[in-house]
């Protein structure tokens, strides 16, 4: 069954202090994976798509990383903005299966 | 570019009543998913359209849920009878195709009573 898994399930930092997040995987057949923000009462917002391992994507203070197993979500000089929860999703043969977040607080 | 709509936004009901749910995706996006939000928890798939046709249905509780998308435009997910753990929020999202990023509309927050 695919399954993903992210980690930590929640996460305090202080403004400036830099981190990542985890999101590993066990899917037949990855098509993608993408990276959403979620915001309290709102739609996830979509970030990024990445397709093959090695492949990275930035922007602003994220950056997002692929291997064969696993993504990371690098968070580079955090602002109190930036607190959110960070939904990781995979695209399977036909399904797009969700994990269950990491909430992110920035402290100022 | 208009965005994913989805209504009523709010809404409670009584155990047993039923409900339905509205879905305009994103003009020319042909897949469309259901998902199921409890709080804390990330988006469960209940049902995902690829056009008209059910892709994949295998965890929506079919004894009570049920979602149509006529001539692969709209959507409507219909719960009857509403159970107390349907409580949750219940998010539309489209893509162009298979494969791309989904864009999620605003939800509609379930509560039932």
């Amino acid at each position: 069954e695919d399954q993903v898994t992210q980690s930590p399930e929640a996460l305090r930092l202080q403004e400036g202090e830099s981190s990542s997040l985890n999101c590993s995987y066990t899917v037949s057949g990855l098509r993608g994976l993408f990276w959403y923000r979620q915001d309290p009462g709102k739609g996830p917002e979509f970030l990024f798509t990445l397709y093959s391992a090695g492949e990275e994507k930035e922007k602003e203070r994220l950056k997002a990383t692929l291997t064969k197993k696993e993504s990371f979500l690098h968070i580079t000089a955090p602002k109190p903005e930036d607190s959110a929860t960070y939904l990781c999703a995979v695209q399977a043969t036909q399904k797009l299966v969700f994990g269950q977040g990491t909430r992110l607080t920035i402290n100022p | 570019e208009a965005g994913v709509a989805q209504s009523p936004r709010y809404k409670i009901i009584e155990k047993r009543q039923s409900v339905a749910f509205w879905c305009n995706p994103i003009s020319g996006h042909a897949t469309l998913y259901w998902y199921q939000q409890i709080l804390g928890q990330g988006p469960k798939l209940l049902i995902q359209f690829q056009n008209n046709g059910v892709v994949d249905d295998s965890q929506l509780p079919k004894d009570r849920f049920s979602a149509e998308r006529l001539k692969g435009v709209d959507s409507t997910l219909k719960i009857q009878p509403a159970k107390l753990e349907d409580s949750a929020v219940y998010l539309c999202a489209s893509s162009f195709k298979q494969n791309t990023e989904a864009f999620f509309g605003q939800g509609t927050r379930l509560t039932v009573v």
